[in-house]
């Protein structure tokens, strides 16, 4: 079966820029996740979709950051305006709506907010 | 609040040795304990889960509940073992809270 995709896979902007990324899960995969990984740690949850419901965004700098999945299917997160601290991996991953399930990762998009 | 502390940032063994991966947690509720794995230049993956009591790639963790520990042990490491490995609490959310991780490298 195919993959998480993501895109871009890089990432270069400026302080106060703005900035999109986007992720397909796997097909079927009702739930979507989306986290940061900054240098040196492990990955932080964002945000949780089921379906195109949000579960839990208590993560979520709502003050910078916005995710959505409209359909149920795809995602983006958007960070507006990035701070020089928002630099980290920004991961995707999907899983089956079932318990336990298993989460499957993209392979993530590098962010480097000069 | 949940919490995972893996000690070791670095963790280095000689091919053929034993190898173990420390990990701690910190949780209120019935926890579910996951070992993923990133090799170099691939992405993150599941490597074992402690309710399905398996041996993956020669890897086992057991669930200390007392110790609240799940460490990853391999009897003999192999060169392809050198990898970045995270250890994950499941919460009741199917949240997934993270350790910052140990980088393995087995020396030939």
């Amino acid at each position: 079966e195919a993959g998480v995709a993501q895109s871009p896979r890089y990432k270069i902007i400026e302080k106060r820029q703005s900035v999109a990324f986007w992720c397909n899960p796997i097909s079927g995969h009702a739930t979507l996740y989306w986290y940061q990984q900054i240098l040196g740690q492990g990955p932080k949850l964002l945000i949780q979709f089921q379906n195109n419901g949000v579960v839990d965004d208590s993560q979520l700098p709502k003050d910078r950051f916005s995710a959505e999945r409209l359909k149920g299917v795809d995602s983006t997160l958007k960070i507006q305006p990035a701070k020089l601290e928002d630099s980290a991996v920004y991961l995707c991953a999907s899983k089956t709506s079932g318990s336990p399930g298993t989460q499957y990762f993209g392979p993530g998009t590098r962010l480097l907010v000069l | 609040a949940q919490r995972v502390t893996q000690p070791e940032k670095l963790l280095s063994v000689f091919k053929g040795a034993p190898v173990e991966l420390k990990c701690n947690y910190s949780y209120s509720g019935s926890p579910e304990l996951f070992w993923y794995v990133q090799y170099s230049r691939q992405r993150l993956q599941l490597l074992l889960r402690h309710i399905s009591r398996e041996s993956i790639k020669g890897f086992t963790a057991d669930l200390n509940k007392g110790e609240t520990s799940f460490h990853l042990k391999k009897p003999f490491a192999q060169e392809e073992d050198s990898a970045m490995y995270y250890c994950a609490l499941q919460t009741g959310a199917n949240n997934l809270f993270f350790g910052t991780g140990t980088r393995l490298t087995v020396i030939p």
